[in-house]
């Protein structure tokens, strides 16, 4: 079973932020949280990754609880072409596999 | 784009039969995972590959197998294909050690 729980569907406003969260309340000390998300059957597009600092880059960023049990992917200028479906993820470094949740449903309206 | 490849993008097999996707890693990437994904649902981890030993298997039957080549290329295969196995199936690639791992658009199978 997955390790996340995310609200199922969202809309955000063309030009606004998106504030996506992650529940994430058994996370171990060596899991990292990852973001990925997957635009209309497609593959699964990498967004951002972290430990427990919070982390910038061109697409996202991502702030971490200070106990680390929740997380939210700020989208700081959201664009109709970022509708898509958003996981969360929690996985060891370097581990083998990632287990999927449902995701959440983001809808960017013009 | 990632740099990771897969094909053929979309397949019709028919129940029964036998059916290898293909997947062309990241450059450098040694380790490749492949997954199945069901439509509406997330996508399941079926195993992973690192210098073309498994090292990693989820709750998939024998049926699904892969190898992975010494240039990092590798195949899943799906003999006695099952209706339930009509997917979009992804391989994602990254170095061993590095964190994310970064996937392919997807061979979408259908099994009829």
């Amino acid at each position: 079973d997955a390790k996340t729980t995310q609200p199922p569907s969202m809309d955000c406003a063309e030009g606004r932020a998106a504030n996506l969260p992650c529940n994430h309340s058994t996370i171990s000390g060596n899991e990292y949280v990852y973001w990925y998300r997957q635009i209309h059957s497609q593959g699964p597009q990498y967004i951002i990754h972290g430990l427990k600092n919070n982390e910038t880059n061109e697409m996202a960023s991502l702030i971490i609880t200070e106990d680390r049990k929740s997380s939210t992917l700020i989208l700081p200028h959201a664009t109709l072409r970022d509708t898509a479906v958003y996981y969360c993820i929690v996985s060891p470094s370097g581990t083998y596999k990632y287990i999927f949740g449902t995701g959440t449903r983001l809808k960017v309206l013009a | 784009e990632t740099g990771v490849t897969q094909s053929p993008t979309h397949l019709i097999k028919t129940r029964g039969q036998q059916v290898t996707l293909r997947c062309s890693s990241q450059s450098g990437h040694n380790t490749v995972s492949w997954y199945q994904q069901a439509l509406g649902q997330g996508p399941q981890f079926i195993f992973q590959y690192y210098r073309e030993e498994e090292n990693g298997r989820g709750n998939f039957p024998p049926r699904f197998s892969g190898l992975q080549f010494p240039n990092y290329s590798s195949e899943l295969n799906v003999n006695a294909l099952e209706l339930d196995d009509s997917a979009l199936y992804l391989c994602a690639s990254r170095l061993q050690g590095d964190t994310e791992a970064f996937f392919g658009q997807g061979t979408r199978l259908t099994v009829v």
